[in-house]
């Protein structure tokens, strides 16, 4: 059974960079066939997608953060990670670690980690 | 605004059923297998229950199914119980540069 898990800083200044790691345990990602993505959820809001990568390395962003955002991948660690830049208030939320259930079966997210509230504050 | 349109709150009775909507457009829900819905109680990351319309994942109850008309997709939801309160969002697969994009949310409250 795949797990995630994410972690990180749950407090960032404002203008500063946000950066989490999500740990995967019970399966390779560079077994290939699946997208590792990232998604958050604002305070008391619905559901956002931010970007997945590939095993490979090639990403996929939101492109409402594309210019802020950098998604990778380290296999030997079985971890990939993100990264978002110039933060403000609005980037206040839970960020979720996802994988699809199944190959091929894009942006059908079966596996998620348990979430990390980000606060961004002074 | 989300892209996806779910009505902010259904309820029924045990054992009465729901049926939650999630309107598209011809770039997502219409187009394309690729609905999704995730059940999330509070405080709690969502679950997978239906995926590409109508397929449950291992573990979900046959209670709830899927399925989808034109740019509308629906959750039904039978034999209500307790335990489903939660919230509920759809997801869909999209042409345009965002990929995913995910409904509002629906509340659903057991009577």
């Amino acid at each position: 059974q795949v797990q995630l898990q994410e972690s990180g800083p749950g407090l960032v200044k404002p203008s500063q960079t946000l950066s989490l790691t999500c740990t995967v345990s019970g399966g390779s990602i560079s077994s290939g066939g699946y997208y590792w993505s990232w998604i958050r959820q604002h305070p008391g809001k619905g559901l956002e997608w931010i970007g997945y990568i590939y095993y490979t390395g090639s990403t996929f962003y939101n492109p409402s953060l594309k210019s802020r955002l950098t998604i990778s991948v380290d296999t030997s660690k079985n971890q990939f990670s993100l990264r978002l830049s110039s933060v403000t208030a609005a980037d206040t939320a839970v960020y979720y670690c996802a994988r699809d259930v199944e190959t091929a079966t894009l942006g059908s997210f079966g596996y998620w980690g348990q979430g990390t509230l980000v606060t961004v504050s002074s | 605004q989300s892209a996806l349109t779910q009505p902010p709150s259904v309820s029924g009775s045990p054992g009465q059923s729901v049926t939650i909507s999630c309107t598209g457009t011809s770039s997502d829900v219409g187009s394309y297998n690729r609905v999704s819905w995730y059940q999330q109680p509070p405080g709690t990351a969502p679950k997978l229950m239906i995926y590409e319309v109508n397929n449950r994942p291992s573990g979900v109850p046959d209670r709830f199914s899927g399925s989808k008309s034109g740019n509308t997709a629906s959750l039904t939801i039978s034999g209500l119980q307790a335990e489903d309160e939660a919230d509920y969002y759809c997801s869909s697969y999209t042409s345009s540069s965002t990929y995913v994009v995910f409904g509002g949310g629906t509340k659903l409250t057991v009577l």
